[in-house]
């Protein structure tokens, strides 16, 4: 069955400090996307990148960087140089095709990053 | 502008007393689904909508219905609603089901915040 297990319920760094955001997922399928999106404290919902399963290629985008493994089934967020403005809730989701359409969240980590 | 809304974005209401949250997206989108959020448990699917006339159930469909009339609006309905339905809804669009079997990254609504006393 589909699970997103996201550890770190909250995490505090000091700005400038680099941070990372663990994800593990649970999957039949082989193939499949992920997905990482955040929440500042405004509360919308914010997408940040998705990953198809045959794409095990490291993603960078400016101070963020994702870490793909599928032989830990890990999708891992690092965020270089935190800032205070990185703080918020951060999400993992993963989608595939199980006979449903489901689109499976993990709990969130919670990153605070302090003056 | 493409966006995802949803009406109310607050809403105070009394066991029992129905109520439909709106939700509609004006990108073309053909899957559509509702969230709840609460403490702890992240974001938790409701149910979704792979098109017109086409729903399915999440993972905590009890006490909750919708309907897809139209592709761009997806209303949840509480028929009864509880105090244990108190949390932060949020609506979402998909543009396509990629390749025909995985949904694609979906566009989420501002969030409606339900308290049920």
């Amino acid at each position: 069955a589909q699970k997103v297990t996201q550890a770190q319920t909250e995490i505090s760094v000091v700005e400038k400090e680099d941070v990372t955001l663990d994800c593990v997922y649970e999957t039949r399928d082989t193939t499949y996307y992920l997905f990482w999106y955040k929440q500042p404290p405004s509360g919308e919902l914010v997408f940040l990148i998705r990953r198809n399963s045959f794409d095990e290629q490291n993603e960078i985008s400016g101070r963020y960087s994702w870490n793909f493994q599928k032989s830990t089934s890990s999708f891992n967020f690092t965020i270089t140089a935190s800032q205070v403005v990185d703080s918020a809730v951060y999400f993992c989701a993963l989608s595939e095709y199980s006979g449903t359409y489901k689109y499976i969240f993990g709990t969130g980590t919670r990153l605070k990053v302090l003056a | 502008e493409a966006q995802v809304t949803q009406n109310p974005r607050y809403l105070i209401t009394v066991t029992g007393k129905k109520l439909t949250v709106t939700c509609s997206q004006n990108m073309n989108h053909e899957y559509m689904s509702w969230y709840r959020q609460d403490p702890g448990l992240g974001l938790r699917q409701i149910y979704y909508s792979m098109n017109v006339e086409v729903t399915d159930k999440g993972d905590v469909p009890e006490g909750y219905k919708v309907s897809r009339k139209e592709k761009r609006n997806f209303p949840l309905i509480l028929e009864s609603p509880s105090p244990n339905q108190t949390s932060l809804y949020f609506c979402a669009s998909s543009l396509s089901v990629a390749s025909g079997r995985f949904v694609d990254t979906q566009y989420f609504g501002p969030g409606t915040r339900l308290t049920v006393l």
